[in-house]
């Protein structure tokens, strides 16, 4: 069965700082990942998706993730944190292998302090 | 564009009585999926409408859980009667053929 952890359950970083939120995947086959945020009181909002093209996988936002084989990782990073990316972040790994049945890790919430 | 709407935002309910979620997709997306997030735990899917059929309700918890979805159109997902363990958050989301979901602001619902 597919499952995703979701390593920190909240980070917190400063303005302007490198943003890494982890995640680890436990797929009986090559797994389709994504990453979600949800804003306050917004609809979840994809940030990025792999889909076994290029491991390093570019979103929207200056997000990017990199899906890592051999150490079941599919890190989410930013080179800079701005005030709007507090949010919580999930890590979610397709049961199916498109996009019909998601199964979600447990969400990150991100804090970004001035 | 609009984006996949929810009603209502909130609902306040006693146990034992009926409450009916509504979702309406965007338009032209025959997949519309019901997701919930019950208090501390992770978002778990429920079902899954391919327009007016339920093409997968496997994470369906039990039989007070009724998910319509008229036409093809909008979803309602009926709980009667409610128990506390309802608690939660509901999360629509429809999309395209073989596309990322789009998701809905949730409706809140604490049943009493």
């Amino acid at each position: 069965a597919q499952s995703v952890t979701q390593l920190d359950s909240h980070v917190s970083v400063s303005e302007g700082t490198p943003v890494l939120l982890r995640c680890n995947y436990s797929s009986s086959y090559s797994p389709s990942l994504f990453w979600y945020v949800q804003h306050p009181n917004k609809g979840l909002q994809l940030l990025l998706k792999y889909t076994s093209a290029a491991t390093l996988v570019k979103g929207i936002n200056g997000f990017e993730a990199e899906f890592k084989k051999s150490e079941t990782s599919f890190h989410l990073t930013k080179p800079s944190a701005h005030m709007s990316d507090a949010a919580e972040y999930f890590c979610v790994v397709s049961d199916t292998g498109g996009y019909n049945k998601l199964i979600f890790g447990a969400g990150t919430r991100l804090a970004v302090h001035p | 564009e609009a984006g996949v709407t929810q009603f209502p935002s909130h609902s306040v309910i006693e146990k034992g009585q009926t409450v009916t979620l509504r979702c309406d997709p965007i338009s032209g997306h025959d997949n519309l999926y019901w997701y919930r997030r019950v208090m501390g735990k992770e978002i778990k899917f429920l079902l899954h409408f391919v327009k007016e059929s339920k093409q997968d309700e496997s994470g369906m918890p039990n039989n007070r859980f009724l998910a319509e979805r008229t036409g093809g159109t909008y979803s309602t997902l009926k709980v009667q009667p409610a128990e506390l363990e309802d608690s939660g958050v509901y999360f629509c989301a429809s999309s395209q053929v073989r596309a990322p979901l789009y998701f809905g602001p949730g409706t809140r619902l604490t049943v009493l």
